[in-house]
C-alpha cells in the first residue's frame, strides 16, 4: 500500500540547534517527494521537492532534504533553527504534476528559546 | 498574481444544507487539486483536474461530494447534503506542469463547520 510515515508527531528544538524531521514512504512507482510547511490558519507552502538527480535537495528558508532510496526515506534537515520555523511540517509523495497524492500526518515543530 | 483564491474562508452551515466551496486557480495553471484536512485523517487528496477535466476522483468520500471545473479559472466543490463529519478545512491548489520544475500552490483554505 502507498503511504507516508512521519514517526514524530511533535518535536521541540532549541533555537539555533539543528533539526531533522523524518519521513518514510511506500510507493509503487518512482517517487516524487515533497516537504511542505503549514503555519496556523494558513495554507501549505512548498519547502522543497525531489523529482530526480542529486539526492540532496536544497529548499527555501535554509532547509534541505536527502532522498535515500535504499531506506525509503526523505528526511528534512536544517542546521540552525529559528523561532519562526515553528510550524507543522508535512512530507508527501506524488507525481510529476506537482501533485502531492499522499501526505504524512505531519510533525509539529516547537522552538524553545 | 494573487495566488490561489478560495471562498469563503469560513463557512458554518446546518446539517442537511448544501455547501459550495469555490476556488480560483493561478492564471495559466493547468492542474487543480482539492484537499481536505482533518485532525483524524490529516490531509487527503479528494480530486484533481487537468485542463478542466477530472483525472482522479478516487479520494472523494461519497456521492454527496461533487466537484466541477467549468473553465480554467474556476472550480467548485459541493457537498449536498452536508453532515457534521464533513467539518474540515478544504484546500484548493493549482500547478503548471513544467517538465520537472512543477510546484503546486495552495490557497488559504475554507474552514467548514457543519452543525
Amino acid at each position: 500500500a502507498q503511504s507516508v510515515t512521519q514517526p514524530d508527531i511533535h518535536i521541540t528544538v532549541s533555537e539555533g540547534a539543528s533539526l531533522e524531521l523524518r519521513c518514510n514512504y511506500s510507493y509503487g512507482a518512482t517517487p516524487y517527494l515533497f516537504w511542505y510547511v503549514q503555519s496556523p490558519g494558513q495554507g501549505l507552502q512548498l519547502l522543497l521537492k525531489y523529482f530526480s538527480g542529486d539526492t540532496l535537495v536544497q529548499g527555501i528558508k535554509g532547509f534541505e532534504a536527502e532522498f535515500k532510496r535504499s531506506q525509503s526515506s526523505f528526511n528534512l534537515r536544517k542546521p540552525s533553527v529559528h523561532w519562526s520555523d515553528a510550524a507543522e511540517y508535512f512530507c508527501a509523495v506524488g507525481n510529476q504534476a506537482g501533485t502531492a497524492l499522499i501526505f504524512g500526518k505531519g510533525t509539529t515543530l516547537s522552538v524553545s528559546s | 498574481d494573487a495566488g490561489v483564491i478560495q471562498s469563503p474562508r469560513h463557512e458554518v452551515t446546518e446539517m442537511g444544507q448544501e455547501v459550495t466551496l469555490r476556488c480560483k486557480p493561478i492564471s495559466g495553471h493547468d492542474y487543480l487539486f482539492w484537499y481536505r484536512q482533518t485532525m483524524m485523517r490529516g490531509l487527503e487528496l479528494l480530486i484533481y483536474f487537468n485542463n478542466n477535466v477530472p483525472i482522479d476522483d478516487s479520494g472523494m468520500p461519497e456521492d454527496r461530494f461533487s466537484a466541477k471545473m467549468p473553465n480554467a479559472s474556476f472550480s467548485t466543490l459541493k457537498i449536498q447534503p452536508s453532515e457534521p463529519r464533513d467539518s474540515a478545512v478544504y484546500f484548493c491548489a493549482s500547478s503548471l506542469l513544467t517538465g520537472g520544475n512543477t510546484e503546486a500552490f495552495f490557497g488559504q483554505g475554507t474552514r467548514l463547520t457543519v452543525v
